[in-house]
């Protein structure tokens, strides 16, 4: 079946530091892939996208990159803030109209 | 730019009592997706309609029920509520467009409904 794996957290990083948060996938076929962000107390943010091998999605800082060969999107940023304290959740979907599977989900914690 | 919204915001239920939670998808979107999160928890999710057509069902329990309308909103009914049930419920919707699998859309999130059964 469709899944997607993710580290466990909690993750806790000073302020400046290096992000990866990694993601693997199981899917037959040809998904988009996702990273969404869940601020306390908030919905869900798209927070980058990625629709076929290669593809990098980028935003606010945030980096992944489709990896059809390694079935990977691994999140990075260069340079934490505090405000960057949230959990991530990696997803993919798969054909139109196909429901979004989650990852477990990251919590990050960045300290000043 | 619309988004999805849901109401209400926030529900307070006691133990066998019934619930129903709204979603009004982003206009022209199709597809409407819900979901369950737990404290702490993942989403985990629970049916989708498509067209106003069940599309794909995850794990919601009997006791829950859910439609599409004609206006493609979508409403989560809930009965025999147990403790257990207490979450955020979550809508999305998508829009599906062309004829290949890779004209695929992401589905955007609306902020949730938190039920707490008491």
């Amino acid at each position: 079946g469709n899944s997607v794996t993710q580290m466990e957290g909690p993750v806790t990083l000073s302020e400046e530091a290096f992000l990866t948060i990694n993601c693997t996938y199981t899917a037959t076929g040809y998904p988009s892939l996702f990273w969404y962000v869940q601020y306390p107390g908030e919905g869900l943010q798209l927070l980058l996208k990625a629709t076929k091998a290669d593809d990098k999605g980028s935003n606010k800082g945030f980096e992944a990159t489709y990896r059809k060969e390694t079935t990977s999107f691994h999140l990075e940023k260069g340079s934490v803030q505090v405000s960057d304290s949230a959990v991530y959740f990696c997803a993919l979907k798969k054909e139109r109209g196909f429901k979004t599977i989650f990852g477990a989900g990251t919590r990050l914690f960045v300290k000043a | 730019a619309a988004g999805v919204i849901q109401s209400p915001r926030h529900l307070i239920k006691e133990k066998r009592e019934t619930a129903t939670l709204k979603c009004y998808p982003i206009p022209r979107h199709d597809t409407v997706y819900w979901y369950q999160q737990g404290p702490g928890q993942d989403p985990q999710f629970l049916i989708s309609f498509y067209e106003k057509m069940q599309s794909d069902k995850g794990s919601i329990p009997d006791r829950f029920s859910a439609q599409q309308f004609s206006d493609y909103h979508s409403e989560l009914n809930m009965s025999s509520l147990e403790l257990g049930d207490s979450a955020l419920y979550f809508c999305a919707s998508s829009l599906v467009v062309g004829v290949r699998e890779e004209t695929n859309t992401e589905a955007f999130f609306g902020q949730g409904t938190r039920l707490t059964v008491v």
